[in-house]
């Protein structure tokens, strides 16, 4: 059974290009969710998504960044314009249902330059 | 004010003491996480807590409701146990999390 996968784990984009950040939960799980961490700060959740619906992006910045899961195929944070601000390593987490045990993928470590 | 405290910030111990790490949070919580970071980035989830206690190998949580905090205890301390360990608790759709505890044991 595989575990949460992220795919890349290291991307590069220059200021004004786009980032994809891609999710793969585990198997079986349908309820994903993204944090980032900005270098030296700690973990701050983003945005809850299940299949095809977006149930919390409270922690979303209103601009730039968007997130879907969609019924097939992994969950993305995309990112548009990105600036050096967004550097920071994009952790996604699945699990099987509302408030249970989340499992972490590797994570996403994105420098903007 | 962050919903949630860690302490010690920093933490370094000999191999084999006992260490605890403390994690008290100000919001109502649905469950409390600990979450283990390793040098290398990667996450694993350790415990999830809504009351009492759990144990795991050499590691026990304890969660204190009604004083909104818990604890999380490392018996025999191993080199291999270093790494930041994480406080999170859920509340509704969100998790907050703590700023970590970095933690090394000396061989």
């Amino acid at each position: 059974n595989a575990g949460v996968m992220q795919n890349p784990r290291h991307l590069v984009r220059r200021r004004g290009q786009e980032a994809r950040l891609r999710c793969s939960p585990m198997k079986g799980h349908s309820h994903v969710y993204w944090y980032r961490q900005l270098p030296e700060e700690g973990l701050k959740f983003m945005v809850y998504l299940q299949k095809e619906n977006i149930i919390d992006e409270s922690g979303m910045p209103k601009e730039r960044f968007s997130a879907e899961f969609p019924k097939e195929g992994p969950s993305i944070l995309r990112i548009q314009q990105v600036v050096r601000g967004d550097s920071a390593a994009y952790f996604c987490a699945s699990s099987r249902g509302e408030q249970e045990t989340q499992y972490f993928g590797p994570g996403t470590r994105l420098l903007v330059l | 004010k962050n919903e949630v405290e860690q302490s010690p910030q920093n933490l370094t111990a000999q191999e084999g003491e006992f260490i605890t790490i403390n994690c008290s949070y100000s919001v109502g919580i649905s469950a409390l996480h600990w979450l283990q970071q390793h040098p290398g980035g990667g996450i694993v989830s350790l415990f999830m807590l809504s009351s009492g206690k759990k144990k795991h190998g050499r590691l026990i949580a304890t969660i204190n409701i009604q004083e909104k905090h818990s604890s999380l205890h490392i018996t025999a301390s191993h080199p291999r146990d270093s790494a930041v360990y994480i406080c999170a608790v859920g509340t509704g759709n969100q998790f907050y999390f703590g700023t970590g505890t970095s933690l090394t044991v000396i061989p």
